[in-house]
């Protein structure tokens, strides 16, 4: 079974709204990355947060992460039509040298 | 500053063939691993090379086998194919076995017939 599962599975919103995507996880880990696909390309790396921060912010986006709930979640402020793609949350365990990716939530930005 | 390159872009071959995929890490790394995406779902780890050698493996056959060579190139080997082998193909590098983040190339298209 996988370790992160993104929800929703798929979010339509109009450009200028904030778009919110879930993530969930099973076990420790020592950080969460979210990373972007556009379709039919490769993965863009957005945010690393590790287990002992709480909030991060990067540009239009801003990650949070609830350890005890084992979720994460990423904003997107003042959506973009470029903002369509696939969102992916990425964990990395304490033990091991591999993420672990979640399905996906795919985003579409209507102009 | 080259990032993740793999090649070939797109590949189609039959069931019960072999093939070869490659990928050249960005500039700097030196550990590369492979994931393999089905369509409309997230990255699977297949497996990760650090100094030539396999660090991990994913939950995957040994069909699926890799090298990785002195320049940190590596390629992703996959024999007797099946049609659930059609998936894209990502690569990804890093500095150190277990750095981040991960750099990922565009990606392998493989279709089985």
């Amino acid at each position: 079974s996988q370790q992160g599962e993104e929800d929703p599975q798929a979010l339509s919103i109009q450009e200028g709204e904030n778009a919110t995507m879930n993530c969930s996880y099973k076990t420790s880990i020592n950080n969460l990355q979210w990373y972007r696909q556009n379709s039919g390309r490769g993965l863009v790396h957005l945010i690393l947060i590790r287990s002992n921060e709480r909030e991060k912010h990067s540009g239009r986006l801003r990650v949070t992460l609830d350890t005890s709930k084992k979720s994460s979640s990423l904003l997107i402020t003042a959506s973009r039509a470029a903002d369509t793609a696939s969102y992916f949350c990425a964990t990395k365990m304490n033990y091991g040298q591999n993420f672990v990716f979640g399905p996906g939530t795919r985003l579409s930005v209507l102009p | 500053d080259a990032g993740v390159t793999q090649s070939p872009t797109h590949l189609i071959k039959t069931r019960g063939q072999q093939v070869t995929l490659r990928c050249s890490p960005k500039s700097g790394h030196d550990t590369v691993s492979w994931y393999q995406q089905a369509l409309g779902q997230g990255p699977q780890f297949i497996f990760q090379y650090y100094e030539e050698e396999e660090r991990q493996r994913g939950n995957f056959p040994d069909r699926f086998s890799g090298h990785q060579f002195p320049n940190y190139s590596s390629e992703l080997n996959v024999n007797a194919l099946l049609l659930g082998d059609s998936a894209l193909y990502l690569c990804a590098s890093s500095l150190k076995a277990g750095g981040q983040p991960q750099h990922f190339g565009d990606g392998t298209r493989l279709s089985i017939l």
